[in-house]
């Protein structure tokens, strides 16, 4: 089993600041086979990121996705109010199973 | 617009059998791109995958949960079901079903999710 550390567990931010959130896997992951998720509480996650660095449909372009082999970043360039959030990684690569990191929260300083 | 819906009981008792659907519209269960997975959310906690299912009948699911789990479709009225045997306080969780869009060398990521539904397992 793939296991995603995401790190930090916690980013404390203002908006207008950059975020630099961090997956590391266990062992080497297709970057065709990673994702990024954003959740907000009470509601479903919502597809940020496929690919390793494609964004989804409707996604703003602050947010960008990167990396290869076992270390991925988000990156969002400036801090939105509605970006604070829970942010996942997950990987389809080695299946199964589909595993998810831990989570990044990005709360506001 | 593909939309998915999740329906269940609420309320499950320990030891019984935890039984989900998943109605999808706005689209076909039976189109090729996909796998209709199964997620949940503990109270607090991160994401867990349970499992996914082809239209064909294809399925994979997480080992972690054993040979509890089956995932069904059923392709007539376009939906596909989970069910969680067995179960005890820790399957207690919000369950999501989602869309995970694949092509042949990766996945577009699970572009379509339920809005969740909350199982709790309490006598």
């Amino acid at each position: 089993e793939i296991v995603l550390t995401q790190s930090p567990g916690t980013l404390s931010l203002s908006p207008g600041e950059r975020a630099t959130l961090s997956c590391r896997a266990s062992q080497s992951v297709s970057s065709t086979y990673l994702a990024w998720y954003q959740q907000k509480p009470g509601q479903a996650p919502r597809l940020l990121i496929y690919g390793a660095s494609s964004r989804a449909t409707g996604i703003p372009d602050r947010f960008s996705g990167s990396g290869s082999g076992t270390d991925f970043t988000l990156t969002i360039s400036r801090l939105e109010p509605e970006d604070f959030a829970v942010y996942y990684c997950q990987q389809f690569s080695s299946s199964p199973p589909v595993t998810f990191g831990g989570g990044t929260k990005v709360d506001i300083k | 617009q593909v939309q998915l819906q999740e329906s269940g009981p609420g309320l499950v008792k320990p030891s019984e059998t935890l039984s989900l659907t998943c109605t999808v519209s706005g689209g076909s269960v039976s189109s090729g791109s996909y796998y209709w997975s199964w997620i949940r959310q503990p109270p607090g906690k991160g994401l867990e995958w349970i499992g996914y299912i082809y239209y064909s009948g294809y399925t994979n699911n997480n080992p972690s949960l054993k040979s509890r789990v089956t995932i069904s479709v059923d392709t007539s009225k376009n939906q596909f079901s989970l069910k969680l045997s067995s179960v005890t306080a820790a399957d207690t969780a919000v369950y999501y079903c989602a869309r995970d869009h694949r092509w042949v060398r990766g996945s577009y990521g699970m572009d379509v999710w339920g809005q969740g539904t909350t199982v709790t397992v309490s006598s």
